[in-house]
């Protein structure tokens, strides 16, 4: 089955550094992918959704400054946390939209990274 | 726009026993999808179901079942004889018009399953 592979599954940084955490579809392109933030012990939330060769589209109340996502390839996008501040700390967890060809479109999620911002 | 809603925060039961997760939904599409997943304390996303919004059979996969019923606009998940493993935290979740599309999750329901 489809997978996507998540990079670095974990990171601790210093306040004030960036983090870049990457999303690949291994075996299947996607154009479309995800990235969604979960606080502990709430739920998700999606951040944005990445798009390739085009500007993310980001959520109410996230700043794209702060979260750059970039998708130069169907098998990567990447999302950077600049200038992160320990109120970042997160687990930050990607999907990717898989257009299969029968029509269905398959969501598969990464395993997470968790952001650790000390 | 769309909402979920788990009410149960959190579940406790002894194994054995049998647990029904609630999920109720809200959307304004026609055709929309929902699902059901697993995060155990790794973090990572289990896929358990997905369910359109044309099809209200009920399923069962094992010890999981699944109850759509659109006139209450609910997708309940009963878990069987539950087993420790079962002890995650479970998300139900929408998505509008196209199963690929992002997806509204509720709040999640912890489920501690006790020997």
């Amino acid at each position: 089955g489809a997978v996507v592979s998540q990079h670095p599954s974990w990171v601790i940084c210093k306040s004030g550094t960036s983090v870049k955490i990457e999303c690949r579809s291994l075996d299947f392109q996607a154009t479309t992918m995800f990235w969604y933030r979960q606080f502990p012990k709430q739920s998700l939330m999606l951040m944005a959704t990445s798009n390739e060769g085009s500007k993310a589209t980001y959520e109410q109340g996230v700043e794209k400054d702060k979260f750059l996502i970039n998708h130069a390839s169907l098998t990567l996008s990447t999302l950077t946390v600049t200038s992160a501040h320990p109120e970042d700390s997160s687990f930050y967890i990607c999907s990717a939209r898989e257009n299969q060809a029968s029509g269905a479109n398959v969501l598969t999620f990464g395993a997470g990274s968790r952001l650790t911002v000390l | 726009a769309q909402k979920v809603t788990q009410a149960q925060t959190e579940i406790s039961v002894v194994e054995k026993e049998d647990v029904t997760l609630d999920c109720v939904y809200e959307t304004r599409d026609t055709t929309y999808y929902l699902f059901w997943y697993k995060q155990p304390p790794s973090g990572e996303l289990v896929f358990l179901i997905r369910r359109n919004s044309f099809d209200e059979q009920n399923e069962i996969s094992g010890r999981y079942s699944w109850n759509f019923q659109k006139s209450t606009s609910s997708f309940n998940f009963t878990i069987t004889a539950s087993q420790v493993v079962d002890s995650a935290v479970y998300f139900c979740a929408l998505s509008g018009n196209n199963a690929g599309n992002m997806l509204t999750f509720g709040g999640g329901t912890r489920l501690m399953v006790k020997p």
